[in-house]
């Protein structure tokens, strides 16, 4: 079955800085890749998410690539503020659900 | 419009005990999923919904583990005999259809078990 895999586990940024959170998959079968954020103690929710027939999507600080022949994809989150630190989750859908990575948890440092 | 919500918040039971946790998806959302988060882990998929087909059951991690959905709205998920392992959040999430929607998520049940 499908394999998400999400690194690095933890990251630590200074305000101001870019962070990058990469995410590999194993079925090419896969053509939705959404990102969560999940601040502690509240639900997930959707931040960005891009689809199989582009290689870039961007939403003021925060932009999403994707690699379809890598079969990697990967948030970036530029000029860092202490309100992004939260738990990121990727995920892609081999099959009529989401596959979700394990998580990075972001902190930035004011 | 109103968002997925969960009930109850938060749950304590005894250990052998049956617990249900309840979900009211988005209307008009035909997809639910059901998952599980332990404490600093990731999204533990248990059960998915989709209209009127058969559940994909694949994620239960065990038979004391059962859900259902009626009317294609409401779903209940049921944990028979509850063990000290099942404390976690149970979240649910619902979309407009399968697998390529965006998912929105409740606000979760947080079970816990002595």
């Amino acid at each position: 079955g499908e394999n998400v895999e999400q690194h690095p586990s933890t990251l630590s940024v200074q305000e101001g800085d870019s962070a990058v959170i990469k995410c590999t998959y194993s079925d090419s079968a896969s053509n939705y890749f959404p990102w969560y954020k999940q601040e502690l103690g509240k639900r997930p929710q959707l931040i960005i998410d891009i689809r199989s027939n582009v290689g870039e999507k961007k939403d003021q600080r925060i932009a999403v690539t994707l690699n379809k022949t890598a079969k990697h994809f990967s948030l970036h989150i530029t000029e860092t503020q202490p309100e992004d630190s939260a738990v990121y989750f990727c995920a892609a859908n081999p099959t009529d659900k989401l596959i979700f990575g394990t998580g990075t948890r972001l902190q930035v440092f004011p | 419009g109103a968002g997925v919500s969960q009930s109850p918040s938060n749950k304590v039971t005894e250990k052998g005990k049956d617990v249900e946790l309840r979900c009211d998806p988005i209307s008009g959302h035909t997809a639910l999923y059901w998952y599980r988060q332990s404490l600093g882990q990731g999204l533990e998929f248990l059960i998915y919904f989709q209209g009127n087909s058969a559940p994909d059951k694949s994620g239960l991690p065990s038979d004391r583990f059962s859900a259902e959905r009626t009317g294609g709205s409401v779903s209940t998920l049921t944990i028979q005999r509850t063990q000290q392992e099942d404390s976690a959040v149970y979240l649910c999430a619902s979309s407009l259809g399968g697998g390529f929607e965006t998912q929105y998520f409740g606000p979760g049940t947080r079970l816990l078990v002595l």
